[in-house]
């Protein structure tokens, strides 16, 4: 099976821009979770979903969006980016179950 | 809320020596899950080892194992006959079995450096 990928692997935006990334899971994967990743942070949680449904979300403010595909195909938006936004972004996809998660390449975004 | 701290930003350890990696975990929870995950340098994070919480024996992962002990909220991992390829950043994550709460919580992780 081929593994989770994210599009693209690297972004350069400046503030106040938005910006959307793309993570395909493993075929079969119905639950993609998207992560934050910064240095000293470890991983943020952002969201989940889950058969288009958003499951859970960790605290992250309203400029923070994400939606999945029916098939299962997930995005994540950034409105009005900021400085503080520059970061790794993670994306893991799982069954849905307690069974472990993989985890993609990730996107690096940087903020200028 | 439950936390998770890793205390050990950094470490290193010759090759072929033993290390060992800490983690405390908060919760409330009784049944849960904890894991081990690797992120060599500028590669995908792969998961290392796992360990169900009702379980009291000790996961083992050839040369990777776990010392789980549930009371006092410590999921520490043993990595034995280090490799130079088991240089990476190594986070231990928890996740809830609470029906829908299913978001994994992250240490800030533990970059360890294997010497030659």
């Amino acid at each position: 099976k081929a593994g989770v990928t994210q599009t693209p692997r690297y972004l350069i935006k400046t503030r106040g821009q938005q910006v959307t990334l793309s993570c395909s899971p493993i075929s079969g994967h119905r639950s993609v979770s998207w992560y934050q990743q910064t240095p000293g942070q470890g991983l943020q949680f952002l969201f989940e979903y889950f058969s288009e449904t958003q499951r859970n979300k960790g605290n992250f403010p309203g400029r923070f969006s994400g939606r999945q595909f029916s098939n299962s195909r997930s995005e994540m938006n950034v409105s009005t980016l900021e400085l503080g936004d520059s970061a790794l972004y993670l994306c893991a996809s799982s069954d849905g179950t307690v069974n472990e998660q993989f985890f993609g390449p990730g996107t690096r975004l940087t903020v200028l | 809320a439950q936390t998770v701290t890793q205390s050990q930003p950094e470490m290193s350890v010759q090759e072929a020596e033993t290390v060992t990696l800490s983690c405390t975990y908060d919760t409330s929870e009784n049944n849960y899950y904890l894991f081990w995950y690797k992120q060599p340098p500028s590669r995908q994070m792969i998961l290392v080892i796992r360990q169900e919480a009702y379980k009291q024996q000790n996961a083992t992962e050839n040369r990777f194992s776990v010392n789980f002990q549930k009371a006092a909220k410590s999921f520490s991992l043993k990595i034995s006959d280090s490799q130079l390829g088991d240089t990476a950043m190594y986070f231990c994550a928890f996740r809830s079995t609470t029906s829908g709460t299913y978001k994994y919580i992250f240490g800030t992780g533990t970059r360890l450096k294997v010497l030659a």
